[in-house]
């Protein structure tokens, strides 16, 4: 049982160039999120979903998109990359109902030169 | 808007020294309240939780959070510190009965250092 799985765990790119940041679980759940850490702050929330073919923007949406064609997958595509993206990206998963807690992935490093 | 705050930025303990980390949020609603550690490198993991019940919550590790509702706090203690429990503490709170506030806001954490 891997749970929530990320690729690539780093990752260098260029001004304008394009990504996608891959998350898997295999718990089944409904609902799953990406978040973005930057030093010294909190995570926040970029886009989640409550099923497969459902996504809804998060707090910080621009810049991003997202998909979520099966269950399993959410992967978050960066079409042109900006250094204010500069970031530690989190993959989370839960089942829905009160008090579920998310289950994080291990994270992926981006960096934008 | 639903926000968390955490008012200690960096904390520095000595080892066997008691802990707590503060944590207010703003909603009027039902929420759900977690606290999250990321020790270094790693991803965040589930300290403990309250969503209903006794307000006094039991976590791992020796860990306890205290539901305030009249305060809307929900700060985290430990009676003596470790100095594997270096680490990042992150409070955070959703609103499951609210579809557009279900995912968790994040408070910007609080760094731990125990110097042995």
């Amino acid at each position: 049982n891997a749970g929530v799985t990320q690729t690539p765990k780093f990752r260098i790119l260029k001004i304008g160039q394009s990504m996608t940041l891959q998350c898997t679980q295999d718990m089944n759940h409904n609902y799953m999120y990406w978040y973005r850490q930057d030093p010294g702050m909190g995570l926040k929330l970029i886009y989640y979903s409550v099923g497969a073919g459902i996504t809804d923007k998060g707090e910080v949406p621009n810049g991003y998109n997202v998909s979520r064609s099966t269950t399993e997958d959410f992967p978050l595509r960066l079409e042109l990359a900006a250094p204010s993206q500069t970031s530690v990206y989190f993959c989370a998963t839960n089942k829905p109902g009160s008090g579920q807690p998310q289950h994080f992935g291990d994270g992926t490093r981006l960096s934008i030169l | 808007a639903q926000s968390v705050s955490q008012h200690n930025h960096h904390v520095i303990l000595s080892e066997a020294a008691s802990l707590e980390l503060g944590c207010n949020y703003s909603y009027g609603g039902t929420v759900n309240l977690f606290w999250y550690v990321q020790y270094p490198g790693q991803h965040l993991q589930l300290l403990l939780k309250y969503f209903s019940g006794d307000p006094l919550v039991k976590g791992i590790k020796g860990f306890e959070a205290e539901f305030i509702k009249s305060k809307f706090s929900f700060n985290l203690r430990k009676p003596s510190v470790q100095w594997s429990d270096t680490a990042e503490y992150f409070c955070a709170v959703n609103a499951p009965m609210d579809t557009g506030r279900r995912a968790l806001t994040f408070g910007s954490g609080t760094r731990l250092q125990v110097q042995p």
